[in-house]
């Protein structure tokens, strides 16, 4: 398994800002994730966060909303530009050591868009 | 195309009453069936991994079992403790998780 600390655990935003969420592991991984939670949802991948590289968005996500930052293998960013009330969600981050692995999840930071 | 299904959605127990959650799968090549349980307000924590056909896994109350178009996870004796979101996702041999929308079990005392 993985500690995996985020920060923010949760904020209030003003429509139009933006906010970066810290994803921090105590150890090295070689694959780290984003998803988005909206309310009373189940969690949808956001993106792939690769160090070194740009990340892998999927369908209906894109690097100008969601830019992801990965700078090493125990750290990375999601950062939710522009945002608009639909943005309010949790948002999580995962890990896992090679794909298609068990991934262990953070706790999440709640976002809330007024 | 992939896809999870959970039932039910919602649970209700008394305590002691066991019961079991099911989630049946639909994936081109599974590599890996996953349960996680989450807690209002929290992220998902790992339960179990199974990988193929007929394995079986318990932790305490907890037992998951898995067959090549569904698996269950069966709560002994639950306890009020018990009572959060049950998560499953599978995996086909990428990295991306495709989840079920859980069920939401509450255990009365």
């Amino acid at each position: 398994s993985a500690v995996i600390s985020q920060k923010p655990s949760r904020d209030i935003c003003q429509r139009g800002t933006s906010l970066t969420i810290q994803c921090q592991v105590d150890s090295q991984v070689t694959m780290m994730f984003w998803y988005r939670q909206q309310p009373g949802q189940s969690l949808t991948l956001i993106a792939t966060a690769n160090q070194g590289s740009e990340a892998t968005y999927e369908s209906g996500f894109v690097i100008d909303k969601f830019p992801i930052s990965r700078p090493n293998l125990t750290f990375s960013t999601l950062t939710v530009s522009n945002m608009s009330p639909e943005d309010s969600s949790i948002y999580l981050c995962s890990v896992a050591r090679t794909g298609g692995d068990t991934q262990y999840f953070g706790p999440g930071t709640r976002l809330t868009v007024l | 195309e992939d896809q999870v299904t959970q039932s039910p959605e919602a649970l209700r127990l008394q305590e002691g009453e066991s019961s079991s959650l099911n989630c049946s799968y639909t994936v081109s090549g599974l590599r890996g069936l996953f349960w996680y349980r989450q807690d209002p307000g929290k992220g998902p924590e790992f339960l179990f991994t199974l990988y193929s056909a007929g394995e079986e896994k318990e932790k305490e109350r907890l037992k998951a079992t898995l067959t090549k178009k569904e698996s269950f996870l069966h709560i002994t004796a639950p306890k009020p403790e018990d009572s959060a979101t049950y998560l499953c996702a599978v995996t086909s041999g990428t990295y991306k998780y495709i989840f079920g929308t859980g069920t939401r079990l509450k255990v009365l005392a």
